[in-house]
């Protein structure tokens, strides 16, 4: 089956301007997770929803940043007034549940670039 | 200090040859390890998971998890040019799951 998606593939916006980055998880997970993966680094783990609702978003760095998932489904990453350094590869994982054994399966990210 | 360190290489290697690679970590809660494949402009893509100490092997890829020594290490047999990539480690705490922490990666290229 299709695995997880996200869009768009790049996004180049201005310094100030706000942004949406959506995530589409495998069919059936339960558990979605966001990542931001700067240049030469690991991905640092933003949020985690299980079902519609955040069970941890320990690691939104501030609050420009912010995430939903309405349906339990599909997830959008929101980045208000953005900054230079906002500019990374923000990656989906999905999920089947959130057990400790569970894979998480990545998405190809999305490349974000603020001028 | 980082919870989890690893070498970022790069690492260049003669096609054919046995490849090291390893991470250390800080917190001893961590009891769930991973190591994922990661190609230029792709997502992270599972290759091995291990729990608690001992050694798993899969194909080419062993993974080896050395609790007592905070020290975890991936092994590649035969390598080949199809295996250039950049390699992450990654762990999670056995009671708070949720939350993946990982090395910076490792970038291996491996010549034809």
């Amino acid at each position: 089956g299709a695995g997880v998606s996200q869009t768009p593939s790049n996004k180049v916006t201005e310094k100030g301007k706000y942004v949406e980055l959506r995530c589409d998880p495998i069919s059936g997970h339960t558990a979605l997770y966001w990542y931001r993966q700067s240049l030469g680094q690991g991905p640092e783990f933003l949020i985690y929803f299980q079902g519609t609702g955040a069970a941890d978003d320990s690691g939104l760095p501030n609050d420009r940043f912010f995430a939903v998932r309405p349906e339990g489904s599909v997830s959008t990453l929101k980045i208000q007034r953005t900054e230079r350094g906002d500019s990374a590869v923000y990656l989906c994982a999905s999920s089947l549940s959130a057990g400790s054994t569970d894979t998480q399966y990545f998405g190809p990210g999305t490349r974000l670039t603020v001028l | 200090q980082k919870e989890v360190e690893q070498d970022p290489g790069p690492l260049s290697v003669p096609e054919g040859a046995i490849v090291s690679l390893n991470c250390t970590y800080s917190n001893s809660a961590f009891q769930y390890f991973m190591w994922y494949r990661q190609y230029s402009r792709k997502g992270p893509e599972l290759l091995m998971y291990t729990y608690s100490s001992g050694n798993k092997e899969d194909g080419r890829f062993t993974a080896q998890v050395d609790k007592s020594s905070k020290y975890i290490s991936l092994f590649i047999r035969d390598s080949q040019p199809s295996d250039s990539a950049t390699y992450l480690c990654a762990m999670r705490h056995m009671n708070t799951g949720n939350q993946f922490y990982f090395g910076t990666g490792t970038s291996l290229t491996v010549i034809p």
